[in-house]
Formats: structure tokens, C-alpha cells, sequence
């Protein structure tokens, strides 16, 4: 069965302080790994879109990266506006997109 | 135009009302897919159009009914809702293969009452 798990849950950080998020999957003939971003209340973001190991993107203070079996999307140098829900999601041999439950970024000032 | 629009913003609804969610997408898109968000929660797909055509539907109850009337829209009939079913109504649009991402809409807050 596919499966997506991101970690942690929720994480706070300071301005300044960088961190890194994980996404983990299971899935069969995975065609592309997807993170959004999220606002309360929002449509998600589209934020990188990823297809084979070893992969890199990057866009302002965000860098996402793919292995085999889990992405990292790393925050460097976070600002308050950076505060969000980021989702991970991968798309199926059938296109579907399968989302994991997200991990709730708050950056303090 | 890089847009997904989603009308209504916000809907309140009795759970013997009849009413729609529309969706309009200006990109060349032919996927859309109706995708249902409750609080703190990934949003769950229900329903993908691919070249107009009804693809997947993952079995959502038939108060939920969706039509794609031409390759910019995308509708969602609702018919006797119960008030588990208030939440984010999503709608998403991408090339059928996805490739180049999936944009999604604001959304459509709806609640039942």
C-alpha cells in the first residue's frame, strides 16, 4: 500500500535557525515527489516537484531533495512569513497525488 | 493565466439544499480533480476529469456529484449533505500526466448546518 509520512508533526523555530523537514514514502513506481506550502484556510502552494534520486531544487530559502525513499526539504535562515504547513505528496503509477498530513512550520520573530 | 478560481469563498448550506461549487481554470489544463480537506488533515481526492471525462472517483457518496461541462470547468453538485461533510473543497487542475505540477484553488469553505 502507498504510504507518505512526514516528520516532524509540528515544528517551531526561531528566526535564523534553519531545520529540515522529512518526508518518507512507500510507493510503487513512484512518477514524481511534490511539496506545497499551505496557509490557514488556503489552497496549497506549489513549491518543487522532484522525479529521481539525488535530485535538488531550490527557490529562495527553501532546498528540496530526493533519495530512494524519503524527501528533505530544508529551511535555511527561516523568516516569519516562511510560517506555514508544508505538505509532501507523491504521484502514483495512475497519476494520483497522495498527500502526507503535513508539517506545521511556525517561525518566531 | 496561472489561476485556478474557485466560487463561493465560503457556503453555508441546510442539509436539504441543493447547491453547486464551481471551478475555472485558464491554463490549458485537461485534468482537474475535486480534492476534500477537513481540519488538520491532508486534503483526499474525490473525484479526477481527465480530457473531460470522469477518470477516477473514489467512491464518494452521490450527494457529492461532479461534472466537467467544457476543458476550463469543473462543477460540484451537492445534494443532501450531512454536516460531516462541511469542509475545504479543493479543486486542481495540472496536464493529465501531472508532469508540470498540480495548481490548486483557494478553495470553497463550505459548512452544513
Amino acid at each position: 500500500e502507498d504510504q507518505v509520512t512526514q516528520s516532524p508533526e509540528a515544528l517551531r523555530l526561531q528566526e535564523g535557525e534553519s531545520s529540515s523537514l522529512n518526508c518518507s514514502y512507500t510507493v510503487s513506481g513512484l512518477r514524481g515527489l511534490f511539496w506545497y506550502r499551505q496557509d490557514p484556510g488556503k489552497g496549497p502552494e506549489f513549491l518543487f516537484t522532484l522525479y529521481s534520486a539525488g535530485e535538488e531544487k531550490e527557490k529562495e530559502r527553501l532546498k528540496a531533495t530526493l533519495t530512494k525513499k524519503e524527501s528533505f526539504l530544508h529551511i535555511t535562515a527561516p523568516k516569519p512569513e516562511d510560517s506555514a504547513t508544508y505538505l509532501c505528496a507523491v504521484q502514483t503509477p495512475d497519476y494520483k497525488l497522495s498527500f502526507g498530513a503535513g508539517t506545521t512550520v511556525t517561525v518566531r520573530a | 493565466d496561472t489561476e485556478v478560481t474557485q466560487t463561493p469563498k465560503h457556503l453555508v448550506m441546510g442539509m436539504t439544499n441543493k447547491k453547486s461549487l464551481k471551478c475555472e481554470q485558464h491554463m490549458g489544463h485537461r485534468a482537474m480533480y475535486w480534492y476534500k480537506q477537513k481540519a488538520k488533515k491532508p486534503p483526499e481526492l474525490m473525484f479526477v476529469y481527465s480530457y473531460e471525462k470522469l477518470s477516477i472517483n473514489e467512491s464518494v457518496p452521490s450527494r457529492f456529484s461532479p461534472e466537467c461541462p467544457n476543458s476550463s470547468l469543473l462543477n460540484l453538485h451537492l445534494h443532501a449533505l450531512q454536516p460531516e461533510d462541511s469542509a475545504l473543497y479543493l479543486c486542481a487542475s495540472s496536464q493529465p500526466t501531472g508532469g508540470t505540477g498540480y495548481t490548486f484553488g483557494s478553495g470553497t469553505r463550505l459548512t452544513v448546518v
